[in-house]
């Protein structure tokens, strides 16, 4: 069981690159979220969704976009990369009914840097 | 609109000693309170949470945090800390929806 897995650890792009950012989960959540933490920010939302075939924008979803390829996977693409995307991700998950699915499963994180 | 306000980005204290980590909260309906621990270089972990009922809540590794609806607080304190200990502390605010907003964090560091 290893809970949720993120892909890669970390990645260096060039402004006006792109790439993807990849997320599983193997806790059967129906929930999923794509963060950013950036110092003296905490986390803000970036998108998520809340079941397989949805998803909503949330803080942050300037320059992203999602897709929820399955009940496991979520990822999140940077179409053309800026330095204000320098960050660390996280991507985490939930169940989506009762008390318990307040309780958020973090990934370990992807550190990008955009130069 | 929520927001969650962390009063120390860093809290300096020595090992054993008591902490208290400051969180206030500003929301016009009910929330879901929540205080998160991150080790260096990993992913969040939740220390405890407040969903309803006793306003006094346990968590891992021995810290306790009180909701206080009239102080829009949920401070999060430890009677005696661990060099373990050491780690930064989020605070969360959840209302019923999938929207959660963190707080700044609060740096512990435990020193010998």
């Amino acid at each position: 069981n290893a809970g949720v897995t993120q892909t890669p650890k970390f990645q260096v792009l060039k402004t006006g690159q792109s790439m993807t950012l990849q997320c599983a989960q193997d806790m059967n959540h129906n929930s999923m979220y794509w963060y950013r933490q950036d110092p003296g920010m905490g986390l803000r939302l970036i998108y998520y969704s809340a079941s397989e075939g949805t998803t909503d924008k949330g803080e942050v979803p300037n320059g992203y976009n999602v897709s929820r390829l399955n009940k496991r996977e979520f990822s999140l693409r940077l179409e053309s990369a800026a330095p204000s995307q320098t960050s660390v991700y996280f991507c985490a998950s939930s169940i989506s009914h009762g008390p318990s699915s307040y309780e958020q499963y973090f990934g370990p994180g992807t550190r990008l840097t955009v130069t | 609109a929520q927001s969650v306000t962390q009063l120390d980005s860093q809290v300096p204290v020595f090992e054993e000693a008591p902490v208290e980590l400051r969180c206030n909260y500003s929301s016009s309906v009910s929330v879901y309170l929540f205080w998160y621990v991150q080790y260096p270089n990993q992913g969040l972990q939740l220390l405890l949470k407040y969903l309803s009922g006793s306003t006094l809540v346990k968590g891992i590794n021995g810290f306790e945090a009180e909701f206080n609806k009239s102080q829009t607080s949920f401070h999060l304190r430890k009677p005696s800390v661990h060099i373990s200990d050491t780690a930064e502390y989020f605070c969360a605010v959840k209302r019923n929806n999938n929207d959660m907003r963190f707080g700044a964090g609060t740096r512990l560091t435990v020193k010998p």
